[in-house]
Parts: C-alpha cells; structure tokens; sequence
C-alpha cells in the first residue's frame, strides 16, 4: 500500500525541549516537504528537500531543522527555539518541483501541543 | 511574494445547491494552480491542477475550476454539492519558476442534508 506515513499522530513537548517527527513515503519520489497549519492561515511550508542530502528553507524555517539522508525519509526537528510551536505538522512529496511532476500527496499529520 | 486569497471562511449550503468558492492569488509570472481538499479525518487530497492549456479544469467528483488570467483567479465550482463534499477546501499556487507553493488559508463546506 503506497503512500506517505507520519508518526506519531500527536506529540507532546514540554517547553525546552526538541521533538522529531517522522516522515516516510514510499512512492519512490524525489521531493518531500513540510508544512505547517494553522486555524485560519493555510499550510505555511517550514522546509522542502529536492533531493537526497538536500534541502531548503521554506517560509517560515526559524526554529526547525530538517535531515535527507534516505530519499524515503524526512524528519522535521523542531527545536526550543520553535516559540510557537503547537500546530498541525503535515509532510508532502511530490515526483519532483517541476510540471506535472510537482503535485503533492499528503500524509495524515503530526499534531504537536506543547506542555 | 505570492500570495493566494480564498474569499470565504465557512460556506453553508444545501444538497443540490451550486457551489462556487473563491481564490485569486498575486503573483505577476507564469503560475501553476491546484486545489485541495481535506475531508474530515483524512488526508489532504488533490482535486484538480492547472498547469497550461485549456482554462478549464475537471477534477475528481463533478469539481471544475476556470483560470482567469487577467483576474488572478482560480475558482472552484460544482452545479450540484452532496453532503459527502463537506469538507476544507485549500487553493494553492506555485510561480513557474522555482517558487514555493503558497497554500490559501481554506474555506470550509457544510452541506447540509
């Protein structure tokens, strides 16, 4: 059963702390991303990664940390610098960032409440 | 930067009802455009894209959406909504040219039976 698997489906953090949520897909593709939604704002995109052992800056990038050493798995850190960091974490890959190979697929989410 | 807009927060029809939701983005270059949708309890799913070509897309389950260039605007349409499209809609948008997707905040669909 292909697909995008994140782990685990709430995750509490107490202030000071770093948390690591899981991303993994087995789609085969080259890109993943990482977003964050809020009530009322949309998906605000934290990190993206074209390929293995790359990786980019999204919007909103202050506080997070991203690691792509398998093209299978991307793991978003987020650190105590993170001042705000209750949300809805949702992970995407995509074939790749161009044309029709840029569509997203979705995971099921990660919701971080802090403690 | 781009931006994209969706003009309702909460939109509440009957079945059978004609719906049509909102999304205009600002971004002066080449674009491609989509629109998601997230049903309660599941994954965000795609729904229908525009890349180039014909301005008017159909996507999954009767949804079209028509791209007007000159008004930056990408509107999601169904002639007939059921109560299964009760869900949060999200319009998103990507410049051709290296640009990061841009999500619009979403608007919710209640359709009431």
């Amino acid at each position: 059963d292909g697909g995008i698997t994140q782990s685990p489906k709430y995750l509490f953090r107490k202030e000071g702390q770093n948390v690591t949520l899981s991303c993994e897909q087995n789609l085969n593709h080259d890109a993943m991303y990482w977003y964050r939604q809020d009530p009322g704002q949309g998906l605000r995109l934290i990190y993206y990664s074209q390929i293995v052992n790359d990786f980019q800056k999204g919007d909103i990038a202050e506080g997070y940390s991203v690691s792509r050493e398998k093209k299978e798995s991307f793991p978003l850190t987020v650190t105590s610098a993170q001042k705000n960091p209750t949300a809805f974490y949702l992970c995407a890959s995509s074939l790749g960032l161009a044309g029709n190979q840029e569509t997203q697929y979705f995971g099921p989410g990660t919701r971080l409440l802090v403690l | 930067a781009q931006s994209v807009s969706q003009h309702n927060h909460h939109v509440i029809l009957s079945e059978a009802a004609s719906l049509e939701l909102g999304c205009n983005y600002s971004y002066g270059g080449t674009v491609n455009l989509f629109w998601y949708v997230q049903y309660p309890g599941q994954h965000l799913q795609l729904l229908l894209k525009y890349f180039s070509g014909d301005p008017l897309v159909k996507g999954i389950k009767g949804f079209e959406a028509e791209f007007i260039k000159s008004k930056f605007s990408f509107n999601l349409r169904k002639p007939s909504v059921q109560w299964s499209d009760t869900a949060e809609y999200f319009c998103a948008v990507r410049g051709n040219y290296g640009q990061n997707f841009v999500f619009g905040p979403g608007t919710r669909l209640s359709v009431l039976p």
